[in-house]
């Protein structure tokens, strides 16, 4: 039973590009959550997800990010326009339903870098 | 008030030593506290869930201070593979895993 997958690993972007950062949640684990980890710092909570809906994404910017949980494929997290202010580990994390917190699980992360 | 605090640290120990961890957090309604570990920016993984006054686990030991809000983790007879960020991490209070992380304390364990 593979674990969160998250990729890419490691991201560079460009002032004003673009960044898709994925998550594949475990098999079983419909509930998806987005985490930012800045430098020095602790993760900090971004969105959650369910499949097709938002249900809590009061830790998103309020401009430039937005996310995703298709009913078929990852979650999505996107940042257009990325600004060096953005670079940072983007942690994904997923849990079955009606579970407590010994059943959510990280993935490994991306690190975007914006140059 | 920042919602949970940690000492940053580094705390630097021999092999064999006893460190402890202390972490306040601001809400006081908050019922279960997590203790994860985090290697060189990798993913935080689960150490230990208190939900009482305390949980131990083999070398680990973590409690509970409802009354000053505070929990701590203590970790005896240290190892070099010990080293890494202590996370102290309280659920938020929604009724999901919306959690709360500290910003860490480094362990530096040495031979």
């Amino acid at each position: 039973n593979a674990g969160v997958m998250q990729n890419p690993r490691h991201l560079v972007r460009r002032r004003g590009q673009e960044a898709r950062l994925r998550c594949s949640p475990m098999k079983g684990h419909s509930h998806v959550y987005w985490y930012r980890q800045l430098p020095e710092e602790g993760l900090k909570f971004m969105v959650y997800l369910q499949k097709e809906n938002i249900i809590d994404e009061s830790g998103m910017p309020k401009e430039r990010f937005s996310a995703e949980f298709p009913k078929e494929g990852p979650s999505i997290l996107r940042i257009q326009q990325v600004v060096r202010g953005d670079s940072a580990a983007y942690f994904c994390a997923s849990s079955p339903p009606g579970q407590g917190f010994e059943k959510l699980f990280f993935g490994s992360g991306t690190q975007l870098s914006v140059l | 008030r920042k919602e949970v605090e940690q000492d940053p640290g580094p705390f630097n120990v021999p092999e064999g030593a006893t460190v402890a961890f202390n972490c306040t957090y601001s809400n006081s309604a908050s019922q279960s506290f997590f203790w994860y570990r985090q290697d060189c920016r990798k993913e935080p993984k689960l150490l230990m869930s208190v939900y009482s006054s305390g949980n131990e686990d083999g070398r680990f030991t973590a409690q509970l201070n409802r009354a000053s809000q505070y929990i701590s983790l203590l970790i005896r007879d240290s190892k070099l593979s010990d080293s890494a960020t202590y996370l102290c991490v309280v659920p938020f209070s929604g009724g999901y895993n919306k959690l709360i992380f500290g910003a860490g304390t480094r362990l530096a364990v040495h031979p």
